[in-house]
């Protein structure tokens, strides 16, 4: 079992519509969650950080954490084509600090 | 720094010739991570670094791989013996600490090419 799980898409939303991006993660010692956007031939840019259960908000972007089921999740409102990227979960250690990232989820926006 | 910078930003080399990868992190920061990427691929996690310390060197793909940090500032990952799988893009990311400030900033990468 991968230590960060999700899904490779293509995930395809309309223009204007909620992208939902989901991730699953098996260390139960992790204690940061992050979203990171990568632009192809781009190295990952940081969009979303959460830390406790629940949801945090930042502009268009909400995050979500589900500790006791091991899930955090991002929700994109109002998907524009600019959003179109591979969007990055990472999980970091309480324990060790070690930072481990999913394999990336590919989303699409179409105008 | 204002930014993660990492040089060069492309390197060429034959098979079998060492390389150096350099990683200047954000000032301040204190925890520095190395990961590989391959093209279409996820972000595999090589070493990451608290201070000058190593507590984890278990992603290191070989022992021709190896990472060092000195001064608590820049860090150096050296390949010995290229081969043509360690071709890909290497990233720096650093974050003010590890336990608290967590959040990781990666540089622009180093394109490995190995021929």
């Amino acid at each position: 079992q991968k230590e960060v799980e999700q899904n490779s898409g293509p995930l395809s939303v309309p223009e204007g519509a909620i992208a939902s991006l989901n991730c699953t993660y098996s260390d139960r010692g992790s204690q940061s969650f992050f979203w990171y956007r990568q632009y192809s031939g781009k190295s990952p840019e940081l969009i979303m950080f959460i830390y406790s259960n629940g949801d945090k908000e930042d502009g268009r972007f909400t995050a979500q954490l589900n500790k006791a089921s091991q899930y955090v999740s991002l929700l994109i409102r109002d998907s524009q084509p600019s959003d179109s990227a591979t969007y990055l979960c990472a999980a970091g250690s309480g324990n060790t600090g070690k930072l481990i990232f999913g394999q990336g989820t590919t989303l699409q926006v179409k105008p | 720094g204002a930014g993660v910078s990492q040089s060069p930003s492309n390197k060429v080399t034959e098979k079998g010739k060492d390389v150096e990868l350099r990683c200047d992190p954000i000032s301040g920061h204190t925890a520095l991570y190395w990961y590989r990427q391959s093209l279409g691929q996820g972000l595999e996690f090589l070493i990451y670094f608290q201070g000058n310390s190593a507590p984890d060197k278990s992603g290191l793909p070989s022992d021709r791989f190896s990472a060092e940090r000195t001064g608590g500032s820049v860090s150096t990952l050296t390949i010995q013996r290229t081969q043509q799988e360690d071709s890909a893009v290497y990233l720096c990311a650093s974050s003010l600490d590890l336990q608290g400030g967590k959040e990781a900033f990666f540089g622009q990468g180093t394109r490995l090419t190995v021929v």
